[in-house]
């Protein structure tokens, strides 16, 4: 049971232009999410993340909105950069016995033309 | 500042071989995990470790073992490859919850 989920595989946008990459989660008692980029040969780094207690996030380019009513939280990028392309992942933590442990979901991989 | 080193980077394995896999961090976390990586499955977590001398099951445990008898390190062993267990392994560490550092991987082909 995939319990964090991003359902689009691939997102490609034009340079300048605003990257919208969305993740769903079903269980109720995450409190904690987070996204990661990855470049290829590279681990995964920290970008940004948000509170169940909050809405929104937003750090330079970078926007994170939560809707806990729709488990549904979307990463926002404008303006969109070549640099950006990457592999992004949607993580979340919480909830009893999940100490520490980050659930993921599938990826998605963005693609920024010039 | 090295943060999280994994050794080796790239490594092919004949199957019902074994091998072991090291992640060592030097920056005094307490919590280290092992992930694999694979095609339309994301990031799943093979075992982890809240501290040394501890270990758990994550979501993928089978095939695996694992130990962490360094509070710097964290190792996860394969007695017997399978070609299932062709992936891309990430070790990654954080304090307490979130803020994972994660190494650079290690590509393992089971043939």
């Amino acid at each position: 049971d995939q319990q964090v989920k991003q359902n689009s595989p691939s997102l490609s946008v034009q340079e300048g232009r605003i990257s919208i990459l969305n993740c769903d989660y079903t269980n109720s008692m995450f409190d904690y999410f987070l996204w990661y980029k990855k470049y290829p040969a590279e681990g995964p780094t920290f970008l940004i993340s948000i509170s169940s207690i909050k809405d929104k996030n937003e750090d330079g380019r970078f926007t994170v909105f939560l809707n806990k009513s729709a488990k549904h939280l979307s990463l926002h990028i404008v303006p969109s950069q070549p640099g950006d392309s990457a592999v992004y992942f949607c993580a979340a933590s919480g909830g009893s016995g999940n100490t520490g442990k980050l659930i993921f979901g599938q990826g998605t991989t963005l693609q920024v033309k010039p | 500042n090295a943060g999280v080193t994994q050794t080796p980077k790239f490594r092919v394995l004949k199957t019902g071989q074994s091998m072991t896999l090291l992640c060592a961090q030097d920056m005094n976390h307490e919590y280290m995990y092992w992930y694999r990586q694979d095609p339309g499955m994301g990031l799943r977590l093979i075992h982890y470790s809240v501290g040394e001398g501890t270990t758990a099951k994550g979501e993928v445990p089978d095939g695996y073992n694992v130990s962490r008898l360094k509070k710097q390190n964290f190792l996860l062993g394969l007695e017997s490859a399978a070609p299932s267990q062709t992936s891309v392994y990430f070790c990654a560490s954080s304090w307490t919850d979130y803020g994972y550092t994660f190494g650079s991987g290690t590509r393992l082909t089971v043939v």
